[in-house]
């Protein structure tokens, strides 16, 4: 079946370094979406992206899909203690079903 | 207006008993799911339904049971629970064709 692996599972890091998490897909997705959830929370939408090689950015946060549409990247700019949290990648197939990848917890310490 | 809901926030039972989780959206979605989040905060899919029809059932013991009287509610009920039950359960909800996921706030059920 479809797998969606996310890396690394954990990650610390001083305020103001950057932080990149990565997804890869077994198989080629229609789409990847990234959520956030914040300690203690639920997890948010933050992004979706669709087409080959698409680059989005929010603010500091910059979200890549790979050109084969079986990898992505999410990347935080010089991260803030609001960024802490998981951070989850989500495989998105053709006919609507969504894989979680495994998450990567961020630390940011100030 | 809260867009997905579900009570309780939290649960604690002793091993053996049975409980339920309520879920409600009110985004007029037609497919809502259960989620089982664990320690490591692996997130794990055990039901889907779209419009009160089971689609997705990953394997879950049979000791968790779906319910969904209509479209904007998918309840969960866990019969004789276990020690490892225990996490964090999420409902969510989707409009059709796989687009973005609404999350409840989750409830968090520790089985002693």
């Amino acid at each position: 079946g479809q797998q969606v692996m996310q890396i690394p599972q954990y990650q610390h890091v001083q305020e103001g370094e950057d932080f990149t998490t990565y997804c890869n897909s077994s198989t080629t997705l229609s789409n990847i979406q990234w959520y956030k959830q914040r300690p203690g929370g639920h997890p948010v939408f933050l992004i979706q992206l669709v087409k080959s090689g698409e680059v989005k950015k929010q603010k500091r946060l910059t979200f890549q899909f790979g050109e084969a549409k079986k990898n992505s990247s999410l990347h935080i700019t010089a991260t803030q203690t609001t960024d802490v949290g998981t951070y989850f990648c989500v495989g998105g197939t053709s006919y609507g079903k969504l894989t979680f990848g495994q998450g990567t917890i961020l630390t940011v310490h100030p | 207006d809260t867009a997905v809901s579900q009570t309780p926030k939290y649960l604690v039972t002793q091993m053996g008993n049975d409980k339920s989780i309520k879920c409600e959206q009110n985004l007029g979605h037609d497919t809502m799911y259960w989620y089982k989040q664990d320690s490591k905060k692996f997130l794990k899919i055990m039901f889907s339904y779209n419009n009160k029809e089971l689609i997705i059932n990953e394997t879950v013991p049979n000791r968790f049971s779906p319910k969904s009287p209509d479209k904007a509610h998918l309840n969960l009920h866990i019969n004789s629970l276990e020690l490892g039950d225990s996490a964090v359960y999420f409902c969510a909800s989707s409009a059709p064709g796989g687009e973005k996921l609404f999350f409840g706030s989750g409830t968090q059920l520790s089985v002693l």
